[in-house]
């Protein structure tokens, strides 16, 4: 089974900061991965697929990129309405989340 | 619009059955596997398994193989995820899934674009 790791766990930060979460994959995944969004008592939101694809609707803001095992994904300046977490999940060989990073308020 | 509509929540004894519902509209069933991922109170995201109506073709994680069944109905567009002795670990909220990658003879693969609202199940004596 592929194993995804995510980092940090927990991050804080301010409104406009530039925000960097990192996944890696126990073995490539080439760039079969993708980003999810989850608020408290909400469905998780796509955000990003295939590495730096952004799914439709999502704020420019968001970016990914990596490819192999390593793989980021970063928030350019961070809004209000992004104090989340925020889940990897690799689709390579059936499906694995990472544990999750949660972005709070500084 | 594609969406999948879940049924509602449940509260369950230890050792009670229990079959949960997700109907697809806005595509056709039969183009995309659908799946269910589990989130245990407080805890992350798990991939527990996902099925192929047009041939019922399922694959589970190991960690769900013979904990729970994944069923669908292609003539009702609903996927199905049932146990049959509940355990109160089995609290959850249980989202179903659609992939946004259309069905092929490689199997399940894609992102998840579409999530159910999810079915929160209490087990509990």
């Amino acid at each position: 089974d592929i194993q995804m790791t995510q980092s940090p766990s927990t991050l804080s930060a301010s409104v406009g900061d530039r925000v960097t979460i990192t996944c890696r994959a126990s073995q490539s995944i080439d760039d079969w991965l993708a980003w999810y969004q989850q608020k408290p008592g909400k469905a998780p939101k796509l955000l990003i697929y295939k590495t730096s694809s952004l799914e439709s609707g999502v704020p420019s803001r968001f970016s990914g990129s990596g490819s192999g095992t390593e793989f980021t994904l970063t928030i350019s300046s961070l809004q209000p309405d992004d104090f989340a977490t925020y889940y990897c999940q690799q689709y390579n060989s059936y499906f694995t989340f990472g544990g999750g990073t949660k972005v709070e308020i500084k | 619009e594609v969406q999948l509509v879940q049924s509602g929540a449940e509260v369950r004894k230890p050792g009670e059955s229990l079959k949960i519902s997700c109907k697809a509209s806005g595509y056709r069933f039969t183009d995309y596997w659908i799946g269910w991922v589990r989130q245990m109170p407080g805890k992350g995201l798990e991939w527990m398994g996902i099925i192929y109506s047009g041939d019922s073709d399922t694959r589970y994680s190991p960690a769900f193989q013979g904990q729970v069944t994944i069923s669908a109905d292609r003539y009702v567009s609903t996927a199905y995820l049932q146990w049959t002795s509940l355990k109160a670990s089995d609290t959850a909220i249980y989202y179903c899934v659609k992939p946004n990658i259309p069905a092929t003879m490689y199997g399940p693969t894609g992102a998840f674009d579409i999530w159910g609202q999810g079915t929160a199940v209490t087990v509990s004596s």
